[in-house]
């Protein structure tokens, strides 16, 4: 059964200051892997989709990274922003019908 | 509206009340999904709609029934809750339910509190 974990839970950082948020997998045969954001009581925001056969993806701030065979992946915030507060959600989605394994998240807070 | 909405925003019921949560996706996918999200603990699957067809139920109660009439709407009927089901419910729709489709995008969610 595939578990996810997310390593900090907690982080608080000053503004400015560049971070990394970890996540790692017990199963590596996923199919891709989803960064989510959450802000307290609302939905999830998708920040970014690695497909199992890429090593990163970026958007804007954001660099996500997967090694699949090692069962991890990372994503970096750079010159983070008090707007970048939130809990950061990582899930795991297997081949065929195998739905989204979420970890529990890690929650940010940015200080100004 | 764009993306994916859910209403209400907030309920709270009895025990012995019958109540709908509604979901509706404006993305044109075909994949629909009910998670339910308590204090610390990670977002659980609930139920799995593909082309209308369930396709998951991840041993929820009978007390939670879905109802999938076409690929946009999707419903989660509850009766006689329990206290223990106060979360945060939210749906999720995606292309597909397998495969490189199978991005998922988030509705905001209804709270949900059982008196």
């Amino acid at each position: 059964k595939q578990e996810v974990t997310q390593i900090p839970a907690a982080l608080s950082v000053p503004e400015g200051e560049n971070l990394v948020l970890n996540c790692s997998f017990t199963d590596s045969a996923i199919y891709n892997l989803q960064w989510f954001r959450q802000d307290p009581g609302k939905g999830l925001t998708s920040l970014l989709l690695i497909q199992s056969s890429q090593r990163e993806q970026t958007s804007g701030r954001l660099n996500a990274s997967l090694d699949k065979s090692s069962g991890r992946s990372t994503l970096y915030i750079a010159a983070s922003q008090p707007g970048d507060s939130a809990t950061y959600l990582c899930a795991v989605s297997g081949s065929g019908n195998t739905p989204l394994v979420f970890g529990k998240g890690t929650r940010l807070s940015v200080i100004a | 509206e764009t993306g994916v909405t859910q209403t209400p925003r907030h309920l709270v019921m009895g025990m012995t009340n019958k109540k709908s949560l509604k979901c509706e996706q404006h993305l044109g996918h075909n994949a629909m999904y009910w998670y339910k999200q308590s204090a610390k603990k990670p977002l659980e699957l609930m139920f799995v709609y593909n082309f209308k067809e369930q396709t998951e139920n991840n041993s929820v109660p009978s007390r939670f029934s879905p109802e999938c009439p076409n690929s946009s709407h999707l419903f989660l009927h509850l009766h006689t809750l329990q206290p223990e089901d106060s979360a945060l419910y939210l749906c999720a729709s995606s292309r597909t339910g397998t495969g490189a489709y199978n991005e998922q995008f988030f509705g905001p969610g209804t709270r949900l509190t059982v008196l």
